[in-house]
């Protein structure tokens, strides 16, 4: 069975641009998570989705940040204008969302790096 | 105050040896609990979760105790495999939430 596949796996962009990360979840499942991850703050949660809807998205560092989910398959992580301290990685997880603490599975990352 | 804390390490350690890892959380209503692992440069992992009573699974114990909000994982007769970055995640239930807090990680380094 496909895991979570998130692309691009690396983006090398220029200050200003916009940059756009994607994400599929497991199919089925039903909570969406978008996560940040740098050697200075470990993982954090940016926002996350239940049934398509955001439920949490206190953890967006600005309003440089959006995330849509237009449907149950397919996720996206906007940053416009881009700026250097941006550059992470990336995570998307997928979980089966039933009210609890549940597992969440991960995508492979994408690696961003603003110049 | 961070949700989840954890010893961030390195443990260097010889393969076979047994090493424990420690982490303790802040909101006494945590409900469920994890240990991940993420190797260099790839996603986390779930390794195991955390029962009450504590539980195995191979070399790997996991811990819980409640009253001091505190979990350990345990790994006896380590192997090189086992280097990587070890996170303690914990599971909230909040009305229409289903939150997982990560620590920042342990990392092990088992040397031949």
């Amino acid at each position: 069975d496909a895991g979570v596949i998130q692309s691009p796996r690396h983006e090398v962009t220029e200050m200003g641009q916009e940059v756009t990360l994607r994400c599929k979840p497991i199919s089925g499942h039903n909570s969406l998570f978008w996560y940040r991850q740098t050697m200075m703050r470990g993982l954090e949660l940016l926002i996350y989705f239940n049934n398509n809807v955001p439920i949490d998205d206190s953890g967006m560092p600005e309003d440089r940040f959006s995330a849509k989910m237009p449907n149950a398959s397919f996720s996206t992580l906007k940053i416009q204008p881009s700026e250097p301290r941006d550059s992470a990685v990336y995570f998307c997880a997928s979980s089966l969302g039933t009210f609890r603490g549940e597992t969440q599975y991960f995508g492979p990352g994408t690696r961003l790096l603003v110049l | 105050r961070k949700e989840v804390e954890q010893d961030p390490g390195p443990f260097n350690v010889p393969e076979g040896a047994t090493v424990a890892f420690n982490c303790t959380y802040s909101n006494s209503a945590s409900q469920s609990f994890f240990w991940y692992r993420q190797d260099c440069r790839k996603e986390p992992k779930l390794l195991m979760s955390v029962y009450s009573s504590g539980n195995e699974d191979g070399r790997f114990t996991a811990q819980l105790n409640r009253a001091s909000q505190y979990i350990s994982l345990l790994i006896r007769d380590s192997k090189l495999s086992d280097s990587a970055t070890y996170l303690c995640v914990v599971g909230e239930v909040q009305t229409g939430a289903n939150n997982l807090f990560f620590g920042t990680g342990t990392r092990l380094t088992v040397i031949p």
